[in-house]
């Protein structure tokens, strides 16, 4: 159980573009969701915190405009990546916390390759 | 402000020899504490985690870690390294939620990676 999924695992987009990221809880509801960002050999850092029917809460320096992240169900939240470029390629990686579980428990997605050309 | 520390950016341990990952957290109450692994491009599974009761706690694949209040750590230890044990581990503190307007987010240390050596 517990499980979290992601789609696109890679995409490759031209730059200016946009591309949407899905994360979705397989087997349980999830009214929080978050959202990181990987840098290479680097720690994870938190962007948003998603949450169903509401405005999600960004970590400060990121764009609002830039990662719009909607979370329109109990199962899913997507990130987009508005106008990408180069310097938005990077391992994208959301995780979910499961309704009425205890505490601080998130369950990880496997994660988004993003490379902006 | 919370933080997490792993002192050691990369370790290098022989198979079948012992390990230990130092984690150390600055946190101002009751921390809940984890410890995640993440093989190359892919996502981070949970090993362990601690919230309360027994400060020795027993996680996935024979790790283990030790909550040590007085010293701000919760190393994770393995008695035995198996190849398969080389990746990146990553420990982390939640923060409970509504504490500090926290939405119970989790804070990363910068990661250890480990390899091993046949």
């Amino acid at each position: 159980g517990a499980v979290v999924s992601q789609h696109p695992s890679r995409v490759i987009c031209k730059s200016g573009t946009s591309v949407k990221i899905e994360c979705r809880s397989l087997d349980f509801q999830a009214t929080t969701m978050f959202w990181y960002r990987q840098f290479p050999k680097k720690s994870l850092m938190l962007m948003a915190t998603s949450n169903e029917g509401s405005k999600a809460t960004y970590e400060q320096g990121v764009e609002k405009d830039k990662f719009l992240i909607n979370h329109a169900s109990l199962t899913l939240s997507t990130l987009t990546v508005t106008s990408a470029h180069p310097e938005d390629s990077s391992f994208y990686i959301c995780s979910a916390r499961e309704d009425g579980r205890a505490l601080n428990e998130q369950f990880f997605g496997p994660g988004t390759r993003l490379t902006v050309l | 402000a919370q933080s997490v520390t792993q002192p050691d950016i990369h370790i290098t341990v022989s198979e079948g020899a012992s390990l230990e990952l130092r984690c150390n957290y600055s946190y101002g109450a009751t921390p809940y504490l984890f410890w995640y692994v993440q093989s190359p491009g892919q996502g981070l599974q949970l090993l362990l985690k601690y919230f309360s009761g027994d400060t020795l706690v027993q996680g996935i694949k024979g790790f283990e870690a030790e909550f040590k209040r007085s010293q701000s750590s919760f190393n994770l230890r393995k008695p035995s390294v198996h190849w398969s044990d080389a990746a990146e581990y990553f420990c982390a503190v939640g923060t409970p939620m509504n504490y500090g307007g926290s939405q119970g987010n989790l804070i990363f240390g910068k990661g250890t990676k480990l390899s091993v050596k046949p």
